[in-house]
């Protein structure tokens, strides 16, 4: 049961334009939502996270919104830049978990074309 | 700040003999650590849960005596794979859980460290 789904798994835009990362998820005891970078071979890297008191969640280029009635979060990169290509994956955990585990989505690769 | 270090950052085994990768918090100490494994193209795979003095909890599938896990300090887990075997070739990516950034329960960030590239031959 994946709980928590990125369906794009590729996604190319114009560098200088937005880039727009999509993720659903099932459980609605999830409380605290993450997006992460990663470059192949190498750790993922935190970028930004929002907790569902809020809607929105603002750092520098990158902007993630939370739909708590859709179970539907985005992450927005304005504007893209070629260093942005990388795999995003969003993440998510539950107060119900006080163990801080995330459960991952698939990953959407971004791309940004010069 | 928050940084976490794997070594070693690659290693090359012979099936049948056991290989420890280190994960370490380099400025925060981390009571948490979690150990993942990536296969090619595919999400992370959480394997195990490791608490600082305590056992570690495994996810379901996940062979305890094959992958030990020893958390000694605040700063340090580590994850042995015993008797490896080709099938256990893998990228393994270890995170630490900050406490400082959030006021605790889910709100806690993890971060992770650059990974370990395993190959059994």
């Amino acid at each position: 049961d994946q709980q928590v789904k990125q369906n794009s798994p590729s996604l190319s835009v114009q560098e200088g334009r937005i880039s727009i990362l999509n993720c659903d998820y099932t459980n609605s005891m999830f409380d605290y939502f993450l997006w992460y970078k990663k470059y192949p071979a190498e750790g993922p890297t935190f970028l930004i996270s929002i907790s569902s008191i809020k809607d929105k969640n603002e750092d520098g280029r990158f902007t993630v919104f939370l739909n708590k009635s859709a179970k539907h979060l985005s992450l927005h990169i304005v504007p893209s830049q070629p260093g942005d290509s990388a795999v995003y994956f969003c993440a998510a955990s539950g107060v119900s978990s006080n163990t801080g585990k995330l459960i991952f989505g698939q990953g959407t690769t971004l791309q940004v074309k010069p | 700040g928050a940084v976490v270090s794997q070594h070693p950052s690659w290693v090359i085994c012979k099936s049948g003999t056991s290989v420890k990768i280190e994960c370490r918090s380099l400025d925060f100490q981390a009571t948490t650590m979690f150990w993942y494994r990536q296969f090619p193209k595919q999400s992370l795979m959480l394997m195990a849960t490791s608490n600082e003095g305590s056992k570690a909890t495994y996810e379901q599938g996940v062979e305890k005596d094959k992958f030990l896990i020893n958390h000694a300090s605040l700063t340090l887990s580590t994850l042995t794979v015993t008797s490896a075997h080709p099938e256990d070739s893998s990228f393994y990516i270890c995170s630490a859980r900050d406490r400082r950034r959030g006021g605790g329960g889910s709100a806690d960030t993890q971060y992770f460290g650059p990974g370990t590239r395993l190959t059994v031959l």
